[in-house]
C-alpha cells in the first residue's frame, strides 16, 4: 500500500510568486487536507477536501487555494507569495469518515526569498 | 490564539523510565484528542487518540490521559526507547463541521538517551 506522496521535496521562490504544491493521497482515501508548519511550530490547517469540494477551511487568506481530482491527488496554490509563506506544507489523506486518523505526507519545504 | 498549548519545549529521558509529555487547551468544544510523533524529514505519523467521553487510552507502551476539568491531557510512555526520540506533537478536533480540522501544539522534542 502506498502512503501519501508529495512533490516537490524542496522549492525556492521569490516575494511575489505563485507556487503549486502536489499531493498524492493514500489508496483508498478520499479526503485530504493541507497544514502549514512554521519553524518551530505545530502544523496549522489551511483547508480540507472531500470529493473535490471544499470541505472546511482554516484562518488562511484567499491567495491560497487548493483543488483535488477524481482520482484524489490534490493541489495547494499559493499566489502572491510573501516572506511569511516559507513553511513546510504538509499534507495529509483519510478514509471517509475518519477524520481523525489522517496520515501525513512527509512534506514539501518551500522557502520564499 | 494558541487553543493548544505544549509549555515544554522538550524532554529528556534515560531509557527505560517513563516519558510524560504534557498538553492544555482552552477551547471546550474540543471532543477528540491525538497525539503524533514526528521524525526528521517524515510527516507526523499517528500514535494515539482519545475521546472527550474517556479519560484514558491504552495502547502497548503509551498511554493519553484526559482530565477535562482542567482541559489537560498527556502523554505516557513506559518504558522509553531510545528510538521514542522525537518531536511529540498533540492535536485536538472538534465536532460537527470542525471535526478532523486538526489543531496542534508547538511539539515537545522528546530524547531518550540509552
Amino acid at each position: 500500500e502506498t502512503g501519501v506522496t508529495q512533490s516537490p521535496t524542496h522549492l525556492i521562490k521569490t516575494r511575489g510568486q505563485q507556487v503549486t504544491l502536489r499531493c498524492s493521497s493514500q489508496s483508498g482515501h478520499n479526503t485530504v487536507s493541507w497544514y502549514q508548519q512554521a519553524l518551530g511550530q505545530g502544523p496549522q490547517f489551511i483547508f480540507q477536501y472531500y470529493r473535490e469540494e471544499e470541505n472546511g477551511r482554516g484562518n488562511f487568506p484567499p491567495r491560497f487555494s487548493g483543488l483535488q481530482f477524481p482520482n484524489y491527488s490534490s493541489e495547494l496554490n499559493v499566489n502572491a507569495l510573501e516572506l511569511d509563506d516559507s513553511a513546510l506544507y504538509l499534507c495529509a489523506s483519510n478514509e471517509r469518515g475518519k477524520y481523525n486518523e489522517q496520515f501525513f505526507g512527509p512534506g514539501t519545504r518551500l522557502t520564499v526569498l | 490564539d494558541q487553543q493548544v498549548k505544549q509549555n515544554s519545549p522538550s524532554l529528556s529521558v534515560q531509557e527505560g523510565r517513563i516519558s510524560i509529555l504534557n498538553c492544555d487547551y482552552t477551547n471546550s468544544m474540543f471532543d477528540y484528542f491525538l497525539w503524533y510523533k514526528k521524525y526528521p524529514a517524515e510527516g507526523p505519523t499517528f500514535l494515539i487518540s482519545i475521546s472527550s467521553i474517556k479519560d484514558k487510552n491504552e495502547d502497548g507502551r503509551f498511554t493519553v490521559f484526559l482530565n477535562k476539568s482542567a482541559k489537560h491531557l498527556s502523554l505516557h510512555i513506559v518504558p522509553s526507547q531510545p528510538g521514542d526520540s522525537a518531536v511529540y506533537f498533540c492535536a485536538a478536533s472538534g465536532s460537527g463541521t470542525s471535526y478532523g480540522k486538526l489543531t496542534f501544539g508547538q511539539g515537545t522534542i522528546l530524547t531518550v538517551h540509552p
